[in-house]
């Protein structure tokens, strides 16, 4: 079983959709979570972190953490085709005296217009 | 600050040459993490270097691959001889001392083409 499981998708809405882009993962020692968002021919680029259970929101996108479940969520509201990219979540545990960050594959999205 | 810096944007080479990807990382930052991209296997960390010594170099696939930061400011992934298989986006990240959320900061990448 893989650390981190991120579904591929692609996934495709229409504008003003609600999306909801979701990850699980296997070990316990994950502390921080992240969400990154890579445009396509660019490097990913951090977008949301957090560190306990719960949510986080900052404008249009909600991070949800549940720990207990091992499984964290990204909510887009309002989507717009400028959204239209790859969203990756990504996990921070310690490893050797440093954090280890593991990547799940990334979701496509596109947001029609 | 510009961001992380990698050169060239885009390489295409043949099959058993040599290739070098290089990689400015943001001023101050002290980890530098080198990662692979592709359709099949997502983000791969290959190697990762704190204040320029190599850490942890787990993920890099074989003994082909070689990476060195002999300062602060540049590192360089070298692949010699290169193979067809090794065609991938390849990304350099940094990261700051005492950052708590261990939050790195990715370059444009470099698209490598081996034919």
């Amino acid at each position: 079983q893989k650390e981190v499981e991120q579904d591929p998708g692609p996934l495709s809405v229409p504008e003003g959709a609600i999306v909801s882009l979701n990850c699980t993962y296997s070990n316990s020692a994950f502390q921080y979570f992240m969400w990154y968002r890579q445009y396509s021919r660019k490097g990913p680029e951090l977008l949301m972190y957090t560190y306990s259970s719960g949510n986080k929101e900052d404008g249009r996108f909600t991070a949800q953490v549940d720990k207990s479940s091992k499984y964290i969520s990204l909510f887009i509201r309002d989507s717009q085709p400028s959204d239209s990219a790859t969203y990756l979540c990504a996990m921070s545990r310690p490893q050797g005296g440093s954090e280890k960050l593991v990547f799940g594959k990334g979701m496509k999205l596109t947001v029609n217009p | 600050d510009a961001g992380v810096i990698q050169s060239p944007r885009h390489e295409v080479t043949e099959m058993g040459q040599e290739v070098t990807l290089r990689c400015k990382p943001i001023s101050g930052h002290n980890s530098l993490f080198w990662y692979r991209q592709t359709m099949m296997r997502g983000l791969e960390l290959l190697i990762y270097f704190n204040n320029n010594v190599p850490i942890d170099d787990s993920g890099m696939p074989e003994d082909r691959f070689s990476a060195k930061m002999p300062n602060a400011s540049f590192s360089t992934l070298k692949i010699q001889p290169s193979e067809p298989r090794d065609s991938a986006v390849y990304f350099c990240a940094s990261r700051g001392g005492g950052t708590v959320q261990n939050i790195q900061y990715f370059g444009a990448g470099t698209r490598l083409s081996v034919l």
